[in-house]
C-alpha cells in the first residue's frame, strides 16, 4: 500500500535501553522528518533528513539517532531510553523540493518508557 | 523568534457556530503558514494552507486568515459540525529552505451537536 507506515504502534521500553522507531515512505519523497508530540508542547522536531544520507538535528535531538541509508526508510533510535522520551513519535515526509510544502504524516508510535 | 503562539488551548462551539483558532509568530522570515487536523489516535493531515502574500484563502467551510503587519494568522471553521471535533495544529516554515515547520501547541475543538 502507497503511504508512510510507522511501526510498532504502541512500545513499552525500560529506562536505559535501546529502542528503535521504524518510519517507511512508498512515494520516494526526499525530505522526512520525526516529531515527538507531548501535550503542551505542540509537535516538536527531533531530526529531519533532505535525502539518502544527509540527516540533520531538530529542536530536541539529545537522546536520538537517526540514519537514512535509503529514501524510503527513516529509523529513529533511542540509545538509552529515559522516562523523558516518553511521547508519541510521528514520522512525516515531503515533497517539497518539488514545491508540495505540505507534509504526509504517519500514524505514530506511542512509545512508553517505565 | 522561532516560536509559533497559538490559541485557544480548547474550544467549545456549537453545531452550526463558527470556530476560530489564532496563531501569532515572531519571525518575517517564515514562508509558508500551514494548518493541520488530528483526530485521536491518528496523525495530523493537512487540512489548509496560505503564503503571506495572500490575506485570505478558503476552501469550503475552512478559511485562513492572514495578517501580515500583524504577524498572525486564523482558522475559521464555518458551520461547525461535530465531525470537526479534532485537535488544529497551526504551523510556520523555517525560512532557511530546508522545509522544516514550527508548530503551534494545539487546540482541542469540541463541536457539541
Amino acid at each position: 500500500d502507497a503511504g508512510i507506515t510507522q511501526s510498532p504502534r504502541y512500545k513499552i521500553t525500560e529506562t536505559g535501553r535501546q529502542v528503535t522507531l521504524m518510519c517507511h515512505q512508498t512515494w520516494s519523497h526526499s525530505y522526512m522528518f520525526w516529531y515527538r508530540q507531548d501535550l503542551g508542547h505542540g509537535l516538536r522536531l527531533i531530526y529531519y533528513s533532505a535525502a539518502a544520507d544527509i540527516t540533520d538535528k531538530g529542536e530536541v535531538p539529545d537522546g536520538y539517532v537517526v540514519s537514512r541509508s535509503k529514501t524510503e526508510n527513516f529509523p529513529l533510535t533511542l540509545e538509552s531510553a529515559t522516562r523523558s522520551q516518553t511521547s508519541v513519535y510521528f514520522c512525516a515526509s515531503s515533497d517539497a523540493d518539488r514545491g508540495l510544502y505540505g507534509y504526509t504524516f504517519g500514524s505514530g508510535t506511542r512509545l512508553t518508557v517505565v | 523568534q522561532q516560536q509559533v503562539k497559538q490559541s485557544p488551548q480548547s474550544l467549545i462551539v456549537q453545531k452550526g457556530g463558527i470556530s476560530i483558532i489564532n496563531c501569532a509568530y515572531e519571525n518575517t522570515a517564515f514562508d509558508y503558514f500551514p494548518w493541520y487536523q488530528q483526530f485521536p489516535g491518528k496523525g495530523p493531515a493537512l487540512l489548509i494552507a496560505i503564503r503571506p502574500d495572500v490575506s485570505e484563502k478558503k476552501e469550503g467551510r475552512f478559511t485562513i486568515s492572514f495578517n501580515k503587519s500583524a504577524k498572525q494568522f486564523s482558522l475559521h471553521i464555518m458551520d461547525s459540525q461535530p465531525g470537526d471535533s479534532a485537535t488544529y495544529f497551526c504551523a510556520a516554515s523555517m525560512p532557511s529552505g530546508t522545509y522544516k515547520y514550527i508548530f503551534g501547541t494545539g487546540t482541542r475543538l469540541k463541536v457539541l451537536a
